[in-house]
């Protein structure tokens, strides 16, 4: 099946420090990819719909400001977090959609393991 | 919105035995619904989905969900646990006029013993 890659796997930051993470398609392109944030023990929530080469979409209360994604190619989709806060720590996965005459799928990446100190 | 409910946080069976994962969505009109699986350090994988016909649904790895509307639920199945089996397993649900915005479970934690 089709891969989704994330770096890095894990990431620790000082408060105040911004962090970006990467969302990679490896073996196919994606025109949308999906960014979700999981907390301990909670479900994935959806946070924006990212589209290559137009602005993200984010879902209600999530900052625009404050999670930057930038979409610039097929196959690479990033998450700034700005300005990171000890609150802002948690599980980022970002997914992929490929359309196909049998229906759309989604394929996620491992995740991204925030701490902010 | 919509609401899923995983009943357990953790299900522990025996090598062998069956594996029964519950899954409650809140939605009045039936919603598309998935299950996936996540390996420790791996992104999660689809398993299996129900989009329209037959409610029985067989995916991957010998694993099935039954659509039931009048429960609202979408529980999985296995007959026979194997320990590769051992990994965390999310339900979701996306609505039929917005399908890529995805509703999660909270997830269920699978433990095989042999």
């Amino acid at each position: 099946g089709a891969v989704v890659s994330q770096h890095p796997s894990w990431v620790i930051c000082k408060s105040g420090t911004s962090v970006k993470i990467e969302c990679r398609s490896l073996d196919f392109q994606a025109t949308t990819m999906f960014w979700y944030r999981q907390f301990p023990k909670q479900s994935l929530m959806l946070m924006a719909t990212s589209n290559e080469g137009s602005k993200a979409t984010y879902e209600q209360g999530v900052e625009k400001d404050k999670f930057l994604i930038n979409h610039a190619s097929l196959t690479l989709s990033t998450l700034t977090v700005t300005s990171a806060h000890p609150e802002d720590s948690s599980f980022y996965i970002c997914s992929a959609l490929i359309a196909s005459f049998v229906g759309d799928e989604q394929f996620f990446g491992p995740g991204t393991r925030l701490t902010v100190l | 919105a919509q609401s899923v409910t995983q009943l357990g946080s953790h299900v522990s069976v025996s090598e062998g035995a069956l594996v029964l994962l519950r899954c409650n969505y809140s939605s009045s009109v039936p919603p598309y619904l998935f299950w996936y699986v996540q390996y420790p350090n791996q992104g999660l994988q689809l398993l299996l989905k129900y989009t329209t016909g037959a409610t029985l649904v067989k995916g991957i790895n010998g694993f099935e969900a039954e659509f039931k509307k009048s429960e609202t639920s979408f529980h999985l199945t296995k007959p026979s646990a194997h320990m590769s089996d051992a990994a965390e397993y999310f339900c979701a649900v996306s609505e039929k006029d917005n399908f890529n915005k995805f509703y999660f479970g909270s997830g269920t934690k699978l433990n095989v013993k042999p």
